[in-house]
């Protein structure tokens, strides 16, 4: 059964905190991405990859971090310095490009205690 | 600003009904995409539209796109209770690296 998982659902953070949200694939895409979704709102890009070990700040970056170390895994990290975590993360993966369709994990929703 | 905003911000039908979504951007686009979000959900690709083309069909959706406007509509035809969603157009700026998200339209079908 083919797609992208992320875990986990629902995430709680305390101040101070670094959390990990994981992002997995198994649809062989080159580029996988991280968006983040506040009520209400549209999607906004935090971090892409094109290609394993290398990646690209999106356009809200800041209090955040990511690695890919494996092509099927993109793992995002939300620091302490992101002061206004609360919100929904969407990843989403594409064969090579911004250019192709995108497929959406089902989200992880981080709440702070 | 977003560079593709959706019109209207909510929109509620009876079933059976068609219900027409419309977005609207700023820059030359490579190409316009449209994605349905249920509630609490992860997004689901519906259709992709290349800036060469003026329309494109999928079941019972059909979109359309005005590069001279710099707009493009989303139809769902014979709307079901199934269709209730967050409809949402993303367009690709030409020389960007991403792609755009509207603030979506939120759409409710009453039985």
């Amino acid at each position: 059964d083919g797609g992208i998982t992320q875990s986990p659902k629902y995430l709680f953070r305390k101040e101070g905190q670094n959390v990990t949200l994981s992002c997995e694939q198994n649809l062989n895409h080159d580029a996988m991405y991280w968006y983040r979704q506040d009520p209400g709102q549209g999607l906004r890009l935090i971090y892409y990859s094109q290609i394993v070990n290398d990646f690209q700040k999106g356009d809200i970056a800041e209090g955040y971090s990511v690695s890919r170390e494996k092509k099927e895994s993109f793992p995002l990290t939300v620091t302490s310095a992101q002061k206004n975590p609360t919100a929904f993360y969407l990843c989403a993966s594409s064969t090579w490009s911004f250019q192709e369709t995108q497929y959406f994990g089902p989200g992880t929703r981080l709440l702070v205690l | 600003s977003q560079q593709g905003e959706e019109d209207p911000q909510a929109l509620s039908i009876q079933e059976g009904e068609n219900a027409t979504m419309n977005c609207s951007y700023k820059t030359s686009i490579n190409n316009l995409q449209w994605y349905r979000q249920n509630s609490g959900r992860g997004l689901v690709h519906l259709i992709l539209i290349r800036s060469n083309e003026r329309e494109k069909h999928s079941g019972r959706l059909r979109v359309t796109l005005d590069t001279s406007k710099k707009s493009s509509s989303l139809l769902i035809t014979a709307s079901r209770a199934a269709d209730t969603a967050s409809y949402f157009c993303a367009t690709i700026i030409q020389g960007a690296q991403k792609l755009v998200f509207g603030q979506g339209t939120r759409l409710t079908i009453n039985p």
